[in-house]
């Protein structure tokens, strides 16, 4: 069964800091794998994703995660962050066969302080 | 980017009532929709799958009875919860797929709908 493992509620990072919003994952083969942010009183928005290629993907916003096979993690990376990055991350993944829907992590709430 | 509208954002209804929520794809195509349900600090969890003009498949656990999807156009599914209890309270939100290329990979997600059933 595939599962998302967010093993951190809440993240505080001050402004201008790097950050990072961990995930962990199970899934039978390759996988395919997601984040999404979610701002207040709006839906869930895409960031970035994992297919095949560069271990590194670059997404919206400045934000990056790096897919680490012998880990099973897909780690949420930003260099600098800013206060209007506060918001709810959620990461998902799938497995490749057929038209399977998303298994979602419960979310990490990020806080940037000023 | 493509846009999934869903309504209403937040509903309070009495128990033993019906509450229809609607979710729409506004610039695509839907084969596929999904439904899911997020009790407060869990995360999204699957209801059911619809495809468009065939019967949904619900997940485990799920009364396909009380939860109704109709997804009878590639724009537009609905739930109704009908006769919703407190229980039934929660955030549910819609995702959908034009169902080209890579699976899934393309997912669009409606804003959500708060419900309420006092």
């Amino acid at each position: 069964a595939q599962s998302v493992a967010q093993p951190e509620d809440q993240v505080n990072v001050a402004e201008g800091n790097p950050l990072t919003v961990k995930c962990t994952y199970s899934v039978s083969g390759n996988p395919y794998l997601f984040w999404y942010v979610q701002y207040p009183n709006r839906g869930l928005q895409f960031l970035l994703k994992y297919i095949t290629g560069d271990n590194l993907v670059k997404g919206s916003y400045g934000f990056e995660a790096e897919f680490n096979k012998s880990q099973t993690s897909f780690h949420l990376k930003k260099p600098s962050a800013l206060v209007s990055d506060s918001a709810l991350y959620i990461c998902a993944v799938r497995g490749w066969s057929g038209n399977t829907p998303l298994v979602f992590g419960k979310g990490t709430r990020l806080s940037v302080i000023a | 980017g493509a846009v999934v509208s869903q309504h209403p954002s937040r509903v309070i209804c009495k128990s033993g009532t019906s509450v229809k929520i609607e979710c729409r794809s506004l610039d695509f195509q839907a084969t596929t929709m999904f439904w899911y349900r997020q009790f407060p600090k869990q995360s999204l969890m699957l209801m059911a799958t619809s495809n468009e003009g065939s019967k949904a498949t619900y997940e485990q656990g799920v009364e396909k009875d009380k939860f109704l999807i109709n997804h009878a156009s590639l724009t537009l599914s609905t739930l109704t919860v009908t006769s919703a209890h407190p229980e039934d309270s929660s955030f549910y939100i819609c995702s959908a797929t034009p169902g080209t290329g890579v699976p899934n990979e393309k997912l669009f997600f409606g804003s959500g709908t708060q419900l309420s059933v006092l």
